[in-house]
């Protein structure tokens, strides 16, 4: 099994980007898609982009998701900050098929 | 529109059983591969286990932490997903949400959750 490693907080103003990333331990970052979700207090997680940088309708086109192979590492992008985008966000994958795996989770502030 | 309603959650001692249950509705149950996902309190999500359709033999695959503790079972003619969970410990407790899970790995939909609390 692999492990996704993401920082566990980060703050941004509002207005500004921010850039959340996702590194694989072991195994190629672009051999599984990678889903990012967002989680606000006492709620489900919601997803954000799927398969790597698929936008699900209803979500802004602010958020963006990218994988980067050189640094096995897959990114969610959010420019325009706004308050509301303050929240938990996710990253996830699959392990050969067989096994979800989520990253530890980022804790964004917007302030 | 698909809704997945858990229930079933409670206090449960260590070592105790608990039954989960989700109702699906809104889509193809019968099609649709399916998973629980939980939480503990305060801390991040984690994978529990997945169950694939009929037409995929309904194979299950469970993280190590809950293999040989945890059952999922479905029942496709009442639309039901179920999570069986023995000899239950302390670190279990946290909500635990039922999902749709596609075969490209997309946990598509939750449900609101059920809290199991395990202490004594």
């Amino acid at each position: 099994n692999f492990m996704l490693t993401q920082p566990h907080s980060l703050s941004e103003s509002p207005g500004k980007t921010v850039t959340i990333s996702c590194t694989r331990s072991s195994g190629s970052i672009a051999s599984n898609y990678v889903q990012w979700y967002q989680q606000r207090p006492g709620s489900s997680p919601t997803t954000m982009i799927y398969e790597n940088n698929q936008r699900p309708s209803g979500v802004p086109d602010r958020f963006s998701g990218a994988i980067d192979s050189s640094s096995n590492s897959a990114s969610l992008t959010i420019s325009g900050l706004k308050t509301e985008d303050e929240a938990d966000y996710y990253c996830q994958s699959y392990d050969g098929s067989k096994s979800v795996v989520f990253g530890g989770g980022t804790q964004l502030t917007v302030l | 529109e698909v809704q997945l309603v858990e229930s079933g959650g409670g206090l449960v001692e260590p070592g105790g059983s608990l039954r989960l249950s989700c109702a699906a509705s809104g889509f193809s149950f019968s099609d649709a591969w399916m998973s629980w996902v939980r939480q503990a309190p305060g801390k991040g999500l984690e994978w529990v286990g997945r169950i694939k359709t009929k037409s995929y033999g309904a194979t299950t695959d469970y993280a190590a932490p809950v293999a040989g503790g945890f059952t999922i079972l479905r029942d496709d003619s009442t639309n039901m997903l179920y999570l069986q969970m023995n000899s239950l410990k302390t670190e279990d407790t946290a909500v635990y949400y039922c999902s749709t899970v596609n075969w490209k790995g997309h946990v598509d939909y939750w449900g609101q959750g059920t809290l199991v609390t395990v202490s004594s």
